[in-house]
């Protein structure tokens, strides 16, 4: 079966750059998608086809996505980014999500 | 306002079945694909199904194949999830996706505040 791999967790100080990484087989072939998770909230759109951005999601948040990787990144974090992200893409008849990434900003 | 909000969660017993619905308001709900995901608790997002805008190709995961079926009815704005031989792993919080269509492709560019599962004796 095909898998999406996170870390499980990263850090960043305030006003650093701070990129979650993505893994899977031939994933850079595929469009891949960011979702931020806020505790007791349900998921919302961050990057979606690699690199864009939805509407009202702040230009500190960008993507890219080749090879085996997609990464998500953030430029300038602030405290308000603190949530779990996670990854998405299709494969086949399937929609798979990676595992999650904590960011804690510290 | 565009919104989609789940409903018919609740405690089930193991081998039970429960039927999830979501009614979308403030878009044209015939126009979109749409997905169920859910959410063990403390877990993260697991994929459950996927239905197009007209009903024609539907996929499940393979955790759920075979016992849960979604459905919709586009003259009610409204998304099903059919869910029987409910098992303990089922337990989760369920949310309704709508798919990103033209605008955000493959991404889920909506999400409902989720209906809770909870598969016990």
């Amino acid at each position: 079966s095909y898998d999406l791999i996170q870390p499980p967790s990263v850090s960043v100080s305030p006003g650093q750059t701070v990129s979650i990484s993505c893994s899977g087989d031939k994933l850079g072939g595929k469009f891949a998608s960011w979702y931020q998770q806020k505790p007791g909230q349900s998921p919302g759109l961050v990057i979606y086809e690699d690199k864009r951005r939805p509407s009202g999601i702040p230009e500190r948040f960008s993507g890219s996505n080749s090879g085996n990787t997609a990464t998500l990144t953030i430029s300038g974090a602030q405290a308000m980014d603190e949530a779990e992200y996670f990854c998405q893409a299709w494969d086949s008849r399937a929609v798979l999500f990676g595992g999650g990434t904590k960011l804690s900003v510290l | 306002q565009e919104q989609v909000v789940e409903s018919g969660g609740g405690l089930v017993k193991p081998g039970g079945s429960l039927r999830l619905s979501c009614v979308a308001s403030g878009f044209v709900f015939s126009d979109y694909d749409m997905h169920w995901v859910r959410q063990a608790p403390g877990k993260g997002l697991e994929w459950v199904s996927y239905i197009t805008s007209s009903s024609s190709t539907i996929y499940y995961a393979d955790s759920v194949k075979g016992r849960f079926t979604i459905s919709r009815d586009n003259a009610r704005n409204s998304l099903y999830l059919r869910m029987d031989s409910l098992r303990a792993e089922d337990a989760a919080i369920y949310y309704c996706a709508r798919g990103g269509g033209y605008s955000y492709g493959d991404a889920f560019d909506m999400w409902g505040q989720g209906t809770m599962v909870t598969v016990s004796s």
